[in-house]
């Protein structure tokens, strides 16, 4: 399985300013996803994110409040921008991974608070 | 029970005993399913994983059953110990339509007492 960190591990952000988390695989990986995970819930897919392309992003998801970067194979950066608290969350990155590449790992993940 | 909000399913057991975890899925093209594990503060870990064309797959200690007819997947862990306390979530994909994602479910929480 890949190796995935993630910073921040955590983030306390003002009303209005923007985050920026970055996210590191051990190895080079073609699919890289975000995910939102809200306190006490389940995970949401942000966006898919393809080196060399556009992220794909899910239904109520939108580039501008979102942007991500996919530079290279093992590093990519999404960007949650314009905050307010209703974005408080947890936001993991994952990776598609093992012999069928159908596995997702995750990382730790980057906790966010907005003020 | 169903969950709401920030209300998870919990399941409490007493160390040493077998526990089960149950998970409904949305998708009856689904053919992938995975159980993750999820302690507070961490990522969700992969625990095991099972196709469509399988009812059963056993590993270290846990077994995933899947039962198609009905949509549904269970999660056993025998002998459960305190480490196993965390948060449960299953989830499914449809490989065959040529997308990557994975939905997940809602979690259950699982509590060992000692």
């Amino acid at each position: 399985s890949a190796v995935i960190s993630q910073k921040p591990s955590r983030d306390i952000c003002q009303r209005g300013t923007s985050l920026t988390i970055q996210c590191q695989v051990d190895s080079q990986v073609t699919m890289m996803f975000w995910y939102r995970q809200q306190p006490g819930q389940s995970l949401t897919l942000i966006a898919t994110a393809n080196q060399g392309s556009e992220a794909t992003y899910e239904s109520g998801f939108v580039i501008d409040k979102f942007p991500i970067s996919r530079p290279n194979l093992t590093f990519s950066t999404l960007t949650v921008s314009n905050m307010s608290p209703e974005d408080s969350s947890i936001y993991l990155c994952s990776v598609d991974s093992g012999p069928s590449y159908n596995e997702q790992f995750f990382g730790p993940g980057t906790r966010l608070t907005v003020l | 029970g169903e969950s709401v909000g920030l209300h998870l399913p919990t399941l409490s057991v007493q160390e040493g005993d077998n526990s089960i975890i149950n998970c409904a899925y949305s998708n009856s093209a689904s053919d992938y399913f995975i159980w993750y594990k999820q302690e507070s503060g961490k990522g969700p870990q992969f625990i095991i994983d099972i196709r469509s064309n399988m009812d059963k797959r056993q590993g270290q200690r846990v077994t995933v059953l899947l039962n198609k007819t009905v949509k549904h997947l269970s999660l056993q862990i025998a002998a459960t110990q305190p480490g196993d306390s965390a948060v449960y979530f299953c989830a499914e994909k449809e490989t065959g339509a040529g997308s990557y994602q994975l939905t997940f479910g809602k979690g259950t929480k699982l509590s060992v007492i000692p």
